[in-house]
């Protein structure tokens, strides 16, 4: 299933590096999201994009800088990462229902970031 | 607020044994969606099944079925005849309906069952 693809897959960074993880979704949706799972804890929502407009920022801190260009592109944009921001992060995306509710999300396989 | 529960952490089977993973959830809303997705080591998050909450038939995928029991708030998972390439964490996540206040699209996930498949 190659529906959801990002990159990296890993990435190693510094804190005061900057970097951005892409997320594509060849799936013909409309909405598109960020998670971050840690380990030990459930997948943690952080950004919601809904037709290219970011309708969800679930407290996520401004080091995390989300950006969605069209539908079917994601990016989130990292700098000053701290070293509990390592995780993997997994982009996800949906076919509004016109608020039927119930949309299923297809994920991509995550980038595993470390930040030493 | 809604709430997933996956009491079991970890279970160790043999391969071609039967295993059932346990999902209980928390909602007031009377239309609502459940889900089950698997992570193998990979990573990915595979969808495995959605079901809404006005069906309440079983359902059989495969070696794969879900008994979902409205009265016991309960959605449970089992494999049958297991394999080693079943080993994976498994994830059960509940949405609620936006008539009732709640967003369509947001999952609530469990804590996840790390399934080990011995050969």
């Amino acid at each position: 299933e190659t529906g959801v693809t990002q990159t990296p897959r890993h990435l190693v960074m510094g804190m005061t590096n900057k970097k951005s993880l892409k997320c594509e979704q060849h799936l013909g949706h409309n909405a598109m999201y960020w998670y971050k799972q840690s380990a030990k804890k459930p997948l943690e929502l952080m950004f919601v994009y809904n037709f290219k407009e970011q309708t969800e920022n679930n407290s996520v801190p401004s080091r995390f800088s989300p950006e969605c260009p069209n539908s079917s592109h994601l990016f989130l944009h990292l700098h000053t990462l701290q070293p509990e921001d390592s995780a993997l992060y997994l982009c996800a995306s949906s076919s509004r229902s016109g608020g039927r509710g119930g949309e299923t999300q297809y994920f991509g396989p995550g980038t595993r970031l470390l930040v030493l | 607020a809604q709430k997933v529960t996956q009491a079991q952490t970890e279970i160790s089977v043999v391969e071609k044994e039967d295993v059932t993973l346990d999902c209980v959830y928390e909602t007031r809303d009377t239309t609502y969606y459940l889900f089950w997705y698997k992570q193998p080591p990979s990573g990915e998050l595979v969808f495995l099944i959605r079901r809404n909450s006005f069906d309440e038939q079983n359902e059989i995928s495969g070696r794969y079925s879900w008994n979902f029991q409205k009265s016991t708030s309960s959605f449970n998972f089992t494999i049958t005849a297991s394999q080693v390439v079943d080993s994976a964490v498994y994830f059960c996540a509940l949405s609620e309906s936006p008539n009732s206040g709640g967003s369509n699209y947001k999952l609530t996930f469990g804590k996840g069952t790390l399934l080990t498949v011995n050969p």
